[in-house]
């Protein structure tokens, strides 16, 4: 198995851009996450779905940010518009249903300008 | 609200030392609680997962124990290698396999 795939690695752009991550989950795996990392606030959750639905959209900060996902196999995070405070790492993960653990994607990096 | 802390936030040591990471929960109704491991530039890789009925789990040269009723957390590892450097996090789940809550983390050098 790939193993969760993220892309962008990196992203670089300017204040008021739109700015769109994307995740594909491993196989099977009925629930994804995404989570932000920052040096000043750590890991944090932002949403998560199950079965491609939205079940917890509390940790998302802004209405600038917004998560979808149309299918099992795909998922992105939209930050629009974008702000040099969004830089940070962010990481989707995806859990099986039968499974305590979540596996972690290789994040991406985003760095507004 | 969960809070999750890790002591010490860095740690250096030499080759083949045996060295303990703690870890503290506020909130001690929680679902389990894991150690990962982050490489620059990559993922979190799971360690250790140890059920809130559990008191230690055990891989190779790692042990993690838990203490639920003192919010208390350690990742033991033995005779420290040059590729065990890394970051060390600390989760607690607040509720089934979902809703993780981390720690800052430890950032481990050991040294050859």
């Amino acid at each position: 198995d790939a193993g969760v795939i993220q892309s962008p690695r990196h992203e670089v752009t300017e204040m008021g851009q739109e700015v769109t991550l994307r995740c594909k989950p491993i196989s099977g795996h009925d629930y994804l996450f995404w989570y932000r990392q920052t040096m000043m606030r750590g890991l944090e959750l932002l949403i998560y779905f199950n079965n491609n639905v939205p079940i917890d959209d509390s940790g998302m900060p802004e209405d600038r940010f917004s998560a979808k996902m149309p299918n099992a196999s795909f998922s992105t995070l939209k930050i629009q518009p974008s702000e040099p405070r969004d830089s940070a790492v962010y990481f989707c993960a995806s859990r099986g249903l039968a499974a305590d653990t979540q596996y972690f994607g290789p994040g991406t990096r985003l760095t507004v300008l | 609200k969960q809070e999750v802390t890790q002591i010490p936030a860095a740690l250096s040591v030499p080759e083949g030392e045996n060295l303990v990471l703690n870890c503290s929960f506020t909130d001690s109704a929680i679902y389990n609680l894991q150690w990962f491991r982050q490489d620059p530039g990559k993922g979190l890789t799971s360690l250790l997962l140890i059920q809130s009925s559990q008191r230690e789990q055990t891989s190779g040269r790692l042990n993690a124990s838990l203490d639920k009723s003192s919010g208390r957390s350690t990742l033991y590892i033995a005779a420290s290698q040059p590729g065990d450097s890394a970051t060390y996090l600390c989760a607690v789940t607040m509720e089934y396999g979902n809703k993780l809550v981390f720690g800052a983390g430890t950032i481990l050098r050991v040294k050859s």
